[in-house]
C-alpha cells in the first residue's frame, strides 16, 4: 500500500537536545511538507520541498532544519533553538506543489519536551 | 494573500441532526478548496474539493460542500450525523501554480448520542 510514514508515534525530548523526526513516501510525489499542529491553531507550515535537494521556508521555520537528499524521505530536525517545541508534527506529501493537488498526510509525530 | 476563516471552534449537534461547518475564504484568484478531516491522533484525510467544475462537491462519508463565490463560502455540510463523525475539520484554501494551501484552525464537530 502507498502512503505516508512518520516515526517515532511519541518522542520525548530533553531540554538543550536536537531531535530528527522521519517522513517517508512511497507515492512518488515531489512535494513534502511538515507542520506543526497546537490545539486551536490549526496547522502551521515549517518547511517545504517542492522537489529533491530543494526546500523553503515557511511560517515558522525558526528553531528547525530539513533536508530532502531523497525524493521519498525528508526529515524534520528540531532544534535545541525552537523554544516551545512541545506539539504534534505532520507530514504531508503531494503530486505537485499547491494547485489543486490534495495533500496526503502522515499520522503525525507527538513531541514532548521533558 | 489568501485566507480561511472557519466560523466557530466547536459545533455540537446529536446524532441524526444535520452537521453544518462554516469555511469563508479570502482569495484574489480563482480558489482551489478543500475540507479535510482529522481523527484524534491521527494526521489528516481529504474530504472533499473544489476545482471549479462543479459547484456543489460530494465527498466521502455522506458530506458535501458547495461553492458560493457572491458569499466567498465553501460550507460542508451532512443530513445526517453519525457518532463516527466526531472529529477535527480544517478547510484549506490554494490556488494555480505552486501556491502553498492555507489551513483555517479547525472546528471540532461532536455528536451526542
Amino acid at each position: 500500500d502507498g502512503g505516508i510514514t512518520q516515526s517515532p508515534k511519541y518522542l520525548f525530548r530533553k531540554e538543550g537536545q536536537n531531535v530528527t523526526l522521519s517522513c517517508e513516501q512511497n507515492l512518488n510525489h515531489d512535494a513534502m511538507y511538515w507542520y506543526r499542529q497546537d490545539p486551536g491553531q490549526g496547522l502551521r507550515l515549517i518547511y517545504y520541498s517542492q522537489i529533491v535537494n530543494d526546500f523553503q521556508k515557511g511560517d515558522i521555520a525558526e528553531g528547525y532544519s530539513v533536508s530532502r537528499e531523497k525524493k521519498e524521505s525528508f526529515p524534520l530536525t528540531v532544534t535545541s533553538a525552537q523554544k516551545n517545541p512541545t506539539a504534534f508534527y505532520l507530514c504531508a506529501s503531494s503530486i505537485e506543489a499547491g494547485g489543486l493537488n490534495e495533500q496526503f498526510f502522515g499520522p503525525g509525530t507527538r513531541l514532548t519536551v521533558l | 494573500a489568501q485566507s480561511v476563516t472557519q466560523l466557530g471552534s466547536h459545533v455540537s449537534v446529536s446524532e441524526g441532526a444535520l452537521v453544518l461547518l462554516r469555511c469563508n475564504y479570502s482569495s484574489s484568484v480563482p480558489p482551489y478548496l478543500f475540507w479535510y478531516v482529522q481523527y484524534p491522533n491521527q494526521g489528516l484525510q481529504l474530504l472533499l474539493k473544489y476545482t471549479s467544475a462543479a459547484t456543489l462537491v460530494k465527498g466521502i462519508n455522506g458530506f458535501e460542500a458547495e461553492f458560493k463565490k457572491s458569499e466567498t463560502s465553501f460550507h460542508l455540510t451532512k443530513p445526517s450525523a453519525h457518532m463516527s463523525d466526531a472529529a477535527e475539520y480544517f478547510c484549506a484554501v490554494s490556488r494555480g501554480g505552486s501556491y502553498i494551501p492555507t489551513f483555517g484552525r479547525g472546528t471540532s464537530l461532536i455528536v451526542h448520542p
